[in-house]
């Protein structure tokens, strides 16, 4: 079955710092990834998806992700984080041709400190 | 284009209450689901829908219903409503696209539902 692990449940980093959030999945193949943000009292909002091709995904907001097959990872990244990037991030999974059935890892709460 | 769209956006019921969460997209959206959200469990699928008439179970099914009548509309039911279905709810829906699945689920603003 299909599994989505979020390692990190919570973290907090400072303005203009470098960000990565972890995201492992379990999946025979590979699957189609995705990553979404909820800011507080709000729908989820895609931020970057990944189907085939180039491993490196550009994003919304400056995000990126780098899919590696070998360690079935999809870790996403941001350069420099604003005080507005503060919200919860979810990766996801799904089985391509069925996305309208996402696997959703348990979620990343990002804090960011002046 | 309002996109998707829920009600109510709040709602508390007594243990065996029944209610309906409407969810309407604008989009002409084929694909449709139900997710809710609990902490630290992420969101897990409810219910889907493939396109008006067809739906579907996700990996949480039990004490919901759902139907879909027309492209537009996805409701979800509660025919009797338990504590442990307290939850955020979220609805959404997904463009299959030109070239086959895009994959972007497009999310509804939620409803916070308590049971007591």
């Amino acid at each position: 079955a299909q599994s989505v692990t979020q390692p990190d449940i919570h973290i907090t980093v400072s303005e203009g710092a470098s960000l990565e959030l972890r995201c492992n999945y379990s999946y025979g193949a590979t699957p189609y990834l995705f990553w979404y943000v909820q800011s507080p009292g709000q729908g989820l909002q895609l931020l970057l998806k990944y189907f085939s091709g180039d491993t490196l995904v550009q994003g919304i907001k400056g995000f990126e992700a780098e899919f590696k097959r070998s360690q079935s990872s999809f870790n996403l990244r941001k350069p420099s984080v604003h005080w507005s990037d503060a919200a919860e991030y979810f990766c996801a999974v799904a089985s391509p041709g069925a996305t309208n059935k996402l696997i959703f890892g348990t979620g990343t709460l990002l804090a960011v400190q002046p | 284009n309002a996109g998707v769209t829920q009600t109510p956006k709040f709602q508390v019921l007594k243990t065996g209450q029944s209610m309906t969460l409407q969810c309407a997209q604008d989009m002409n959206h084929e694909y449709m689901s139900w997710y809710r959200q609990d902490p630290g469990m992420g969101l897990r699928l409810i219910h889907y829908s493939v396109g008006a008439g067809i739906t579907d179970q996700g990996e949480v099914p039990n004490g919901y219903n759902v139907s879909r009548s027309t492209t537009e509309d996805f409701p979800l039911r509660l025919l009797s409503a338990a504590p442990s279905q307290t939850s955020v709810y979220f609805c959404a829906s997904r463009d299959e696209g030109l070239a086959g699945p895009s994959g972007e689920q497009y999310f509804g603003p939620g409803t916070r539902l308590t049971v007591t």
